[in-house]
């Protein structure tokens, strides 16, 4: 089966740099997605990554290394609308047309003034 | 464009009742997806499917059934509701390629008593 793990919680404050680290154990991994949620709202996504290295999107970035099974998302210049929950999903299966997410159980990240 | 939308927004059944949670998205995507969502948790995937005609069993697929009626609906159905049920469902969906996003519409909350 698939499973991730991912820290429950992470506090940080204001301007600084957070990382949400994320491991994970699957067969037929495709690539190692980040998703953010507000409140219960509507997960949105954030970044993928299907090769080794580091992705950049703006104050986010993510980095998967596969021979470790492990990727992390990198938050910069942290802002309060940032708190929320933070998801880690893996990219699954034995088709690339019947691609599915198992999801982590998230990172709450609170950001204080 | 309205992305992916659920109706309804919210539900309350009694152990038993049957329902029909309905979704849509017009963005011409191939795959779709319900999960459910319990507090404190992340997203669990109930069903797939990754092209109109097909569905395929996700991580917790018992006490439900699917129905993609067609590229753009794709709608979840529990015959014998149960508490166990009372959950926050989305319904995503997803275009093959480089970038694995996946689209999610507002969630549906459900309540069985």
């Amino acid at each position: 089966g698939q499973s991730l793990e991912q820290p429950s919680e992470v506090t940080a404050v204001e301007g600084a740099i957070v990382q949400i680290n994320c491991t994970y154990q699957t067969s037929g991994f495709y690539g190692l997605s980040w998703y953010q949620q507000h409140d219960g709202g509507a997960p949105t996504f954030l970044s993928y990554n299907a090769l080794d290295g580091l992705e950049e999107t703006g104050r986010f970035s993510s980095f998967l290394s596969r021979s470790d099974s492990y990727g992390y998302l990198l938050l910069q210049e942290l802002q309060m609308k940032d708190s929320a929950s933070y998801f880690c999903a893996v990219r699954s299966g034995h088709n690339t047309n019947a691609g599915k997410s198992t999801f982590g159980d998230g990172t709450t990240l609170t950001v204080k003034p | 464009n309205a992305g992916v939308t659920q109706t309804p927004k919210f539900q309350v059944l009694k152990t038993g009742q049957s329902m029909t949670l309905q979704c849509a998205q017009d963005m011409n995507h191939n795959s779709m997806y319900w999960y459910r969502q319990d507090p404190g948790m992340g997203l669990r995937l109930i069903y797939y499917s990754a092209s109109e005609g097909t569905t395929d069993k996700g991580e917790v697929p018992n006490g439900y059934n699917v129905s993609r009626l067609n590229k753009r609906e794709f709608s979840l159905r529990l015959e014998s509701a149960a508490p166990s049920q009372t959950s926050v469902y989305f319904c995503a969906s997803s275009e093959e390629g480089t970038i694995y996003e996946q689209y999610f519409g507002p969630g549906t909350r459900l309540t069985v008593t």
